[in-house]
């Protein structure tokens, strides 16, 4: 089964300056994709952004990017800019690319990590 | 256009009673998923439906169903709840079950369970 671990607990970060978050996962498949998700305290979960693992550039969205190490199954996010509006709790997520199978569609969350962004 | 929408926003039980949320994916997206998030935790996969059928199921006991209708609205019922069930509830609506689809979440349902 796959495992998605984030080892920060809780980060801050100085606005305007740059933060990066953790993701390490486990996976014997060769096709999947990676997620950032952020949870904000009104709780809607909003997708941040994507990678595919068959893609080797490094996917960026705004002032968010990943570092994506296929090999060492690393998938960390970098903020940069950091902006008051980007407190709130991050989850890293996989999904494997395989068709079929009870945990088709499965999103696997790492457990999290807050935020906070100081004025 | 609307986002994903849930009912209720807050809900209390007590053990041994049953319980249905309710979850209206974004127009045009034919797939819903059922997460349960447990306060401090990332979200736990419940089920995903697609077209009215099971698609994929997590690792949780068959006191949780779940069902799709025609319009693509979903309901998840838990039956003789526990206190161990309080948790927020999340749904997610994607176009299709391929996995690069990408899930788009509600704000959830908050259950508690006394």
């Amino acid at each position: 089964a796959q495992t998605v671990t984030q080892s920060q607990p809780e980060m801050s970060v100085q606005e305007a300056e740059t933060v990066t978050l953790s993701c390490t996962y486990d996976t014997s498949e060769s096709d999947y994709y990676l997620f950032w998700y952020k949870q904000p305290p009104s709780r809607q979960m909003i997708l941040v952004i994507r990678q595919e693992a068959y893609k080797q550039q490094n996917a960026t969205e705004n002032r968010f990017s990943v570092n994506f190490q296929k090999a060492a199954k690393s998938f960390s996010l970098k903020i940069s800019d950091s902006q008051l509006g980007d407190a709130a709790m991050y989850f890293c997520a996989y999904r494997s690319g395989r068709a079929g199978g009870t945990s088709y569609g499965k999103l696997t969350f790492g457990q999290g990590t807050i935020l906070t962004v100081h004025p | 256009d609307a986002g994903v929408t849930q009912s209720p926003t807050h809900l209390i039980k007590t053990r041994g009673q049953q319980v249905t949320l309710r979850c209206s994916p974004i127009s045009g997206h034919k797939s819903v998923s059922w997460y349960q998030q447990v306060l401090g935790q990332g979200p736990q996969f419940i089920f995903q439906y697609y077209e009215k059928e099971e698609r994929g199921r997590g690792n949780f006991p068959d006191r949780f169903s779940a069902r799709q209708f025609p319009n693509y609205s979903s309901e998840l019922n838990v039956n003789a709840l526990l206190l161990g069930d309080s948790a927020l509830y999340l749904c997610a609506s994607s176009l299709a079950t391929v996995s690069q689809e990408t899930q788009y979440f509600g704000p959830g349902t908050r259950l508690l369970v006394l």
